[in-house]
């Protein structure tokens, strides 16, 4: 599993607050994904980065930023939450090996903001 | 239109039966990964392809890049086999996800 963590697991929180989700990696990948998952579409790239302090948006980063101080985190960080951002939040990393790339996902991050 | 398109987007099988999910996809890729998620979330990556066929026991993927089309079967399914498939092609290095096919099996 890439020994993937993300944090926290589950999260209620009250509109305009603001809101960190981490995900933390051991094994010292260079590609780091935040996904949400929403019904009836799929997953949706949010933010990525390919480095430390390289990072870039996805389809649906508004309302959404990211920091990468070091290798092994990447965090997402929603300014002043809203209801929309009511979501399930996967960290994914892909790894890159002689055979291609294998993507590891983190168990997810539960968000709901009331 | 979505650069990735799931059919079918649900299946019911019985024990038993050979299953086939397909994958069309419209951009230029350099993967296409199929993933497995269990209800209750986790996301595990199957297969990785970029030409030709993989078998991992009873499941089987193939890509055909010409026809930019790629299929997952399964072979001799079993109700452990119920959940939602995925499919994902790399596009530079962002991953572009289908919505996926929710798989039910039943006894």
């Amino acid at each position: 599993d890439a020994g993937i963590t993300q944090s926290p697991r589950h999260k209620v929180t009250e509109t305009g607050t603001p809101v960190t989700l981490r995900c933390h990696q051991t094994e010292n990948h260079r590609y780091m994904y935040w996904y949400r998952q929403d019904p009836g579409h799929g997953l949706r790239l949010i933010h990525y980065s390919y480095g430390v302090k390289d990072t870039d948006k996805g389809e649906v980063s508004d309302g959404y930023s990211v920091s990468r101080s070091k290798t092994e985190d990447f965090l997402l960080t929603l300014e002043s939450a809203t209801s929309s951002q009511t979501s399930v939040y996967f960290c994914a990393i892909r790894a890159v090996t002689r055979s291609g790339n294998t993507i590891y996902f983190g168990e997810g991050s539960w968000l709901t903001v009331v | 239109k979505n650069e990735v398109e799931q059919s079918p987007q649900n299946l019911t099988a019985q024990e038993g039966e050979f299953i086939t999910i397909n994958c069309s996809y419209s951009v230029g890729i350099s993967a296409l990964h199929w993933l497995q998620q269990h209800p209750g979330g986790g996301i595990v990556s199957l297969f990785m392809l970029s030409s030709g066929k993989k078998k991992h026991g009873r499941l089987i993927a193939t890509i055909n890049i010409q026809e930019k089309h790629s299929s997952l079967h399964i072979t001799a399914s079993h109700p452990r086999d119920s959940a939602v498939y995925i499919c994902a092609v790399m596009v530079t290095d962002k991953l572009i996800f289908g919505t996926g096919t929710r798989l039910q099996v039943f006894p």
